[in-house]
């Protein structure tokens, strides 16, 4: 089944040790979003590619770096995570953008929850 | 004033109920209304949306669009155990990224 895998699902760090979070597609997608999710809160984005297009939120801290090597893989990398960046993180997919030809349904992974000790 | 409000919540049914919940916004521009369903400790999953004002059935599930009140609603007829979950709106249109309501954390009591 084509779908958006994250991982690890779960991930323990220190204070200020840098974490990689993954997420891989088999949708095809052109667009690859990363949200942060905390407790009883809606997801904020935090950015997104469109294609290898970055588009950072205004936002969003310098803390929170992002790749895309290909069109099936994106990195969420948090430099130095401090003990508010604790949350579940989200990585979804879309074709567009935008809703200039229907609605933009978001394809969401199972999160990778975050915490920080 | 937030560009989406919803009420988050707890709420609590028992089995059978008709549920309703709801979102209101603020801004005209939107046109898409969505739902996500979202089971604890994983990834918003899409369970409908409309487009414009009107109402959409799939199965169990009701999604109602009220632009002039700028009101969107979900029922879930004949609720089930498994209906328990975070139900979150979200809303966009044109070239505006997706905004998401805080969610609503429900609870089927067998």
């Amino acid at each position: 089944d084509a779908m958006v895998i994250q991982n690890p699902r779960y991930q323990v760090t220190q204070f200020g040790k840098p974490v990689t979070l993954s997420c891989s597609q088999t949708l095809n997608h052109n667009v690859m979003y990363w949200y942060q999710q905390k407790s009883s809160q809606a997801p904020k984005l935090l950015f997104h590619y469109y294609d290898k297009d970055f588009n950072n939120e205004a936002d969003t801290p310098d803390n929170f770096q992002s790749r895309r090597p290909n069109t099936s893989f994106c990195f969420l990398d948090i430099r130095s995570p401090g003990l508010g960046d604790a949350a579940m993180y989200l990585c979804a997919t879309s074709r567009g953008a935008g809703a200039v030809s229907g609605a933009n349904v978001l394809t969401f992974g199972a999160g990778s929850r975050l915490t920080v000790l | 004033q937030k560009e989406v409000e919803q009420d988050p919540g707890p709420l609590s049914v028992p089995e059978g109920a008709i549920v309703s919940l709801n979102c209101t916004y603020s801004n005209s521009a939107f046109q898409y209304f969505m739902w996500y369903r979202q089971y604890s400790r994983k990834g918003p999953e899409l369970l409908m949306y409309t487009y414009s004002s009107g109402n959409k059935e799939d199965g169990r599930f009701t999604a109602q669009v009220d632009k002039s009140s700028k009101y969107i609603s979900l029922f879930i007829r004949d609720s089930q155990p498994s209906d328990s979950a975070t139900y979150l709106c979200a809303l966009h249109g044109g070239a505006q990224k997706l905004v998401f309501g805080q969610g609503t954390r429900l609870t089927i009591n067998p």
